[in-house]
């Protein structure tokens, strides 16, 4: 099946702080979201994005299909950014998670 | 509009025992997804519903696990017996009809501890 690695496993950020999230994936797809998992374990699906880029705002993302990567961008970042952010892939069948990125923001 | 209702939101039990969640989706919703997340670990699927008919389950342990949505709105998940490495959080997600899985909704999640 297809692997995801998500980088960097955990990250700590003041808060106004600016961050980058990466994805790597091994096989092409058609299927790429991001999820952000809230310390109460309520997972919400911030982006479909499989080519492209999108945004919402200070949330970003940023997919190469072609190298198998994509990238979530959080600017300005809050407490309520808190939490894991999830990439999950599926080429034709069901999605795959990575790992995850835990993210603290401090005030 | 209500999101995805999951119960129990917490269980514990000891190994050998028998539990099952329950999941109500969507109003609407076609598909409804389990997964199960073990702790530092991403979501894995365990099983998949179309209505009331199986898409996929090729995750899951049908020696213990067992799954079904008899009326195509709400399921059950039960597992029997349990095993210590069962521990994890249950979570439950419908996803619009023609929607291809594109959103999926995420219920709270049943927190299972086996001892």
């Amino acid at each position: 099946g297809i692997q995801v690695e998500q980088s960097p496993p955990d990250l700590i950020l003041q808060e106004g702080a600016n961050s980058t999230l990466r994805c790597n994936f091994s096989d092409s797809v058609n299927n790429l979201q991001w999820f952000h998992q809230n310390p109460w374990g309520q997972l919400i699906n911030l982006f479909y994005i499989p080519s492209g880029t999108k945004q919402n705002g200070r949330l970003s993302a940023t997919t190469v299909a072609t190298e198998r990567y994509s990238l979530l961008y959080i600017s300005s970042s809050q407490t309520t950014d808190s939490g894991v952010y999830f990439c999950a892939v599926s080429g034709y069948s069901t999605l795959t998670f990575g790992k995850g990125t835990m993210l603290l923001v401090s005030p | 509009e209500a999101g995805v209702a999951q119960s129990p939101r917490y269980k514990i039990i000891e190994k050998r025992q028998s539990v099952a969640f329950w999941c109500n989706p969507i109003s609407g919703h076609a598909t409804l997804y389990w997964y199960q997340q073990i702790l530092g670990q991403g979501p894995k699927l365990l099983i998949q519903f179309q209505n009331n008919g199986v898409v996929d389950d090729s995750q899951l342990p049908k020696d213990r696990f067992s799954a079904e949505r008899l009326k195509g709105v709400d399921s059950t998940l039960k597992i029997q017996p349990a095993k210590l490495e069962d521990s994890a959080v249950y979570l439950c997600a419908s996803s619009p009809p023609r929607d291809r899985g594109i959103t999926q909704y995420f219920g709270p999640g049943t927190r299972l501890l086996v001892l």
